[in-house]
């Protein structure tokens, strides 16, 4: 089993819609969760970062961490077609960083 | 202007060569990390370094080498024993903290064909 699992999708959404993407994990002890985009053939660019437990928004992208289910997501609201890429969850317990496999989105006009 | 660059954009590898790829930053960060990217595997560690000529292997070490002489670059070498070697690389660094501080910065990173 995985450290940290994502689904890989694809993910097709029509532009406006709400998004959610999802990661579990294995390790109890992580504290430190993230969420990164990736567009096409570039770097992945760090988009949130939550310590904990708890929600953390930041304009139309909320974050979600919930340590008694192992469950992290991240939402996207009013998704518009600049939003299309792959997003990457990663978490730590204080050192290396493990990665979800990510999940590929597509926000269609 | 602050940032990470790995050169170059496209690397073609013939069978048996060793190939070089370059990492360098200027955001006088101690850690550095080359991770290799494959569709639908994500992001796996191959070697870190915390401090100048120090570094420990990651997840997938085998087949690649790296060197860390100077704190802003950290080459990675794919050897001929890395048998498949087709991937996306990419180069991160951060500062050696805990919580938000580990924050991983990547470059723009290198995809690595076979010829």
């Amino acid at each position: 089993q995985k450290e940290v699992e994502q689904d890989p999708g694809p993910l097709s959404v029509p532009e406006g819609a709400i998004v959610s993407l999802n990661c579990t994990y294995s390790n109890s002890a992580f504290q430190y969760f993230m969420w990164y985009r990736q567009y096409s053939r570039k770097g992945p660019e760090l988009l949130m970062y939550t310590y904990s437990s708890g929600n953390k928004e930041d304009g139309r992208f909320t974050a979600q961490v919930d340590k008694s289910s192992k469950y992290i997501s991240l939402f996207i609201r009013d998704s518009q077609p600049s939003d299309s890429a792959t997003y990457l969850c990663a978490m730590s317990a204080g050192g290396k960083l493990i990665f979800g496999q990510g999940t590929e989105l597509s926000v269609k006009p | 202007d602050g940032g990470i660059t790995q050169s170059p954009k496209y690397l073609f590898r013939k069978e048996g060569q060793n190939v070089t790829l370059s990492c360098e930053q200027n955001l006088n960060h101690d850690a550095m990390y080359w991770y290799r990217q494959d569709p639908g595997q994500g992001l796996r560690l191959i070697y870190y370094s915390q401090i100048v000529n120090d570094f420990q292997k990651g997840d997938i070490a085998e087949g690649y080498s790296v060197s860390r002489e100077k704190k802003e670059s950290f080459p990675l070498t794919v050897t001929s024993a890395q048998k498949n070697p087709t991937a996306f690389y990419l180069c991160a660094s951060s500062i050696v903290g805990t919580g938000v501080q580990e924050t991983q910065y990547f470059g723009p990173g290198t995809r690595l064909l076979v010829l």
